[in-house]
């Protein structure tokens, strides 16, 4: 799976949109970009993922640049529960290849 | 709210003892996974089953842990004998995955056991 690269640490202000890069130059065609987050002591959860296309659901939305070489993360109205790591993952989906294979992701703090 | 559950959620043991940790998938789900979240090494995958045959264990020591599923509600993973390089957070996962674009191929997360390996 290709690598990727995401900021260590970001801070929003609740309220505003709070949007997370992820670098991921070496992706191939066939590669998805997943995004989970962690909130403390829980286990990761699914926000979104996306192909080629800007994804949207009741989370977040995925922009994914043309060569798709990055993407960002949007939390449109970031609320205090947002605060979390965000793992940004580059993962092909065959059918025997389920592996979610997880960086150091983005510790985003929502500042109230 | 279906949910992936996990026992017990917190474990103290000394060196040398068995530890199992227990997984109950959500139910119909076809994949269970088993991840390891320490501060040095992150999230890590440990292992992971399709209708409870092993795929892939190739991230878990082999020596000291078995991972099994003895049944399609019950996911196990054992430590013998424990050490304190082990203290850690196991999270176990599961989902419907199936492959394809189409697919969401969404795994979800149980809340985790923490081990403490004195």
């Amino acid at each position: 799976d290709a690598k990727t690269t995401q900021p260590p640490s970001m801070d929003c202000a609740e309220g505003r949109a709070a949007n997370l890069p992820c670098n991921h130059s070496t992706i191939s065609g066939n590669e998805y970009v997943y995004w989970y987050r962690q909130i403390h002591s829980q286990g990761p959860q699914y926000i979104i993922h996306g192909l080629k296309n800007n994804e949207t659901n009741e989370m977040a939305s995925l922009i994914i640049t043309e060569d798709r070489k990055s993407s960002t993360l949007i939390l449109p109205h970031a609320t205090l529960r947002d605060t979390a790591v965000y793992y940004c993952i580059v993962r092909v989906t065959d059918f025997g290849n389920e592996k979610l294979t997880f960086g150091t992701g983005t510790r985003l703090t929502i500042i109230p | 709210d279906a949910r992936v559950t996990q026992t017990p959620r917190h474990k103290v043991t000394e060196m040398g003892q068995e530890v199992t940790m227990r997984c109950q998938p959500i139910l119909g789900h076809n994949t269970v996974f088993w991840y390891r979240q320490t501060m040095m090494q992150g999230l890590e995958l440990l292992a992971y089953f399709r209708n409870r045959a092993p795929l892939d264990d190739s991230g878990m020591p082999k020596d000291r842990f078995s991972a099994e599923m003895p049944d399609a509600t019950l996911a196990t993973l054992k430590i013998q004998p424990s050490e304190p390089r082990d203290s850690a957070v196991y999270f176990c996962a599961s989902g419907w995955l199936i492959g394809g674009e189409k697919r969401k191929n969404e795994q979800f997360f149980g809340p985790g056991t923490r081990l403490t390996v004195l």
